[in-house]
């Protein structure tokens, strides 16, 4: 079946510099993966989505990368602030038929300043 | 209303009860899912309805989870007999687009406590 890994439970970094989050899956080929943040009681939101065909996405202080080759997204938040911290999910289609989005146990990510 | 609206927030039912959650997409919206997300975990898909068709109900744990969205807007999960292990939030989510082109809105969620 398939499976998504993020690298760790928890990320804690200091104002000001990058972090970088890590999303790795198997056993699929996935025609886009999309990034949520989730901030405590409350439900995910839409960051970023990034096709197969799209090595890289930008969006204000963020960045994803996608290498179909590696199974891995890697997601990027340039510049940390406190108000970053948050939990990041990634989720990908399950089987390309648009009816099931999966989602991996996510990164929670602390910004100290 | 401007955002997918989910009732109630808190539920506390004592094991054996019926439950009901209700989700109110984004209007015109015509993908809704439902997904559970237990503490500490990331959500976990349960059904997805295109309109008022139920296209996929794959990740309903057991028979005692039921999902409707009769016109295709509303939608109603109810849980029969609950279970402890039922204990979790279930987001409801809504997209502009059939089936999954796009982002999702999600909820904040309905915390269900099983006693």
């Amino acid at each position: 079946s398939q499976k998504i890994e993020q690298n760790s439970e928890a990320l804690n970094i200091q104002e000001g510099k990058t972090a970088t989050l890590t999303c790795n899956y198997t056993n699929y080929s996935p025609a886009y993966l999309q990034w949520y943040r989730q901030d405590p009681g409350r439900g995910p939101v839409f960051l970023l989505l990034i096709r197969e065909n799209e090595k890289e996405k930008r969006k204000e202080r963020l960045k994803v990368t996608f290498d179909t080759t590696l199974k891995q997204s890697l997601f990027h938040i340039t510049a940390s602030q406190p108000a970053d911290s948050a939990t990041y999910l990634c989720a990908l289609d399950r089987n390309q038929a648009g009816t099931a989005l999966i989602f991996g146990k996510g990164t929670t990510l602390s910004v100290s300043s | 209303g401007a955002g997918v609206s989910q009732s109630p927030r808190y539920k506390v039912a004592k094991r054996g009860q019926d439950v009901a959650l209700r989700c109110d997409p984004i209007s015109g919206h015509v993908s809704l899912f439902w997904y559970q997300q237990a503490l500490g975990q990331g959500p976990e898909f349960l059904t997805y309805f295109q309109n008022e068709a139920q296209l996929d109900k794959s990740g309903l744990p057991s028979d005692r989870f039921f999902a409707e969205r009769p016109e295709g807007s509303v939608s109603t999960l109810k849980i029969q007999r609950t279970q402890q292990e039922d204990s979790a939030v279930y987001l409801c989510a809504s997209s502009f687009r059939d089936r999954l082109t796009g982002e999702l809105f999600f909820g904040e969620g309905s915390r269900l406590t099983v006693l």
